[in-house]
């Protein structure tokens, strides 16, 4: 029973470049959300998506950040045009079919992206 | 404006004694507030969940609290092991499940020998 899954779980990019983040639910989970820690921040949410949609947007940069769920495969997030600035740890969540209660949300171990 | 915040950024405590964390928000109404623990390196790993209609939940050595009125959370590790050292955070959801989570910035525990 494989939890959420990550890779890579280091990426170095130079600035301009394209990185891309995938991400793995847990088995029979079709909520993924994405979220950005910065060094010494907290977790930030970045995006919040179901399978072929996106749901929540709303703290993901307007600019050069995309991500997606596909029917097939796993989530990704895709910074293009990298800057410094987008070095973080970036963790993917996800959690089950809503049961109507609050359910915790289920982490991967991270990527974390330096860009030089 | 929206905060929420973990007022001690780090915490030493001597082994065997209870460590205290603490949660404060403004400008929410959240019908849940969760509690996670990271390790560094790791993702956040759940610890407990506390609905707004509970004053207080346990798990083995864990307590939380939950006061609407003081807008608050209270977390708890009683008799603390060195093992317990990593960093605490509190989130917030506002909704009945499936929401984004609204973390804090997170308490470092370290337990002392």
């Amino acid at each position: 029973n494989a939890g959420v899954m990550q890779n890579p779980r280091h990426l170095v990019r130079r600035r301009g470049q394209e990185a891309r983040l995938r991400c793995s639910p847990m088995k029979g989970h079709s909520h993924v959300y994405w979220y950005r820690q910065l060094p010494e921040e907290g977790l930030k949410f970045m995006v919040y998506l179901q399978k072929e949609n996106i749901i929540d947007e709303s703290g993901m940069p307007k600019e050069r950040f995309s991500a997606e769920f596909p029917k097939e495969g796993p989530s990704i997030l895709r910074i293009q045009q990298v800057v410094r600035g987008d070095s973080a740890a970036y963790f993917c969540a996800s959690s089950p079919p809503n049961s109507g209660s609050s359910i915790e949300q289920y982490f991967g171990p991270g990527t974390r992206l330096t860009v030089t | 404006s929206q905060k929420i915040e973990q007022n001690s950024e780090a915490l030493n405590i001597q082994e065997g004694k209870t460590a205290t964390l603490t949660c404060n928000y403004t400008n929410y109404s959240p019908a849940y507030l969760q509690w996670y623990r990271q390790d560094p390196g790791r993702g956040p790993v759940f610890l407990l969940l506390i609905r707004e209609n509970e004053k207080e939940k346990r798990k083995e050595r864990l307590k939380v609290t939950f006061d609407t009125t003081l807008k608050q959370s209270l977390f708890h590790i009683t008799a603390s092991q060195p093992a317990d050292s990593a960093t605490y955070l509190c989130a917030l959801d506002e909704d009945s499940g499936n929401t984004p989570l609204v973390f804090g910035k997170g308490t470092r525990l370290s337990v002392i020998a």
